[in-house]
């Protein structure tokens, strides 16, 4: 059972410029959410998708967007970046209603921006 | 705002040695994760509390919740080099399924022989 996937592991870019990182659900779940986390820092929230509609966002500015498709399969886009963009960028999955409670979170996407 | 404090943010320990990380958190939750990250890593998942007094064990670690004190510790028992890792907590204040977790900055642990 594959867990939860992303790509590219790694990406270079400037900044003004765009990025989309994508992420596949474990197989099963239904929720994903995607979290910034910057060198020696905790991960931060940025939003959550489920039933393909944004259902929580956190303090992140209108260049970070996101989509869901029917598949569950997840995209994050960034636009306009900037330096303090730079950072790994975490995607967790779960199946809502789950008793566990457990998020699973898959290996990330190191952004830098130069 | 919820504010998730970790102590301590650095730990260096000795093999064998016992000790503790603590987790102090603002408002009301019962939902409390811990998460070890190896660097470069992602987070894996160490444990999930979902009440108040629950306790759970996995090999050398117990966590444990208060919900009351609004706090939770990772006890850490004859440490080994392998718990060498960035270890977080992460509560989720929705008390139900909204699963938005807010992280602590992380206790780096060192294990030395």
């Amino acid at each position: 059972d594959a867990g939860v996937t992303q790509s590219p592991t790694h990406l270079i870019k400037t900044r003004g410029q765009q990025v989309t990182l994508r992420c596949s659900p474990k197989s099963g779940h239904d929720t994903v959410s995607w979290y910034q986390q910057a060198l020696g820092q905790g991960p931060q929230f940025i939003f959550q998708y489920y039933e393909e509609e944004e259902r929580q966002r956190g303090n992140f500015p209108d260049r970070f967007s996101g989509h869901q498709f029917p598949n569950y399969s997840s995209e994050l886009n960034v636009n306009a970046l900037l330096l303090g963009d730079s950072a790994l960028y975490l995607c967790a999955s779960i199946r809502t209603g789950a008793g566990t409670g457990e998020l699973f979170f898959g290996e990330g996407s190191r952004l830098t921006v130069l | 705002e919820l504010k998730v404090e970790q102590n301590p943010l650095f730990l260096s320990m000795q093999e064998g040695k016992n000790y503790t990380i603590y987790c102090n958190y603002s408002t009301t939750s019962d939902r409390l994760y811990w998460y070890r990250q190896d660097p470069g890593k992602s987070l894996e998942s160490l444990f999930v509390l979902l009440s108040n007094g629950a306790v759970k064990q996995e090999g050398r670690l117990m966590a444990s919740l208060d919900t009351k004190a609004r706090l939770s510790t990772l006890h850490i028992t004859a440490a080994v080099h392998d718990l060498s890792a960035t270890y977080f907590c992460a509560v989720d204040p929705s008390g139900g399924s909204n699963y938005k977790l807010t992280f602590g900055k992380g206790t780096l642990l060192t294990v030395n022989p």
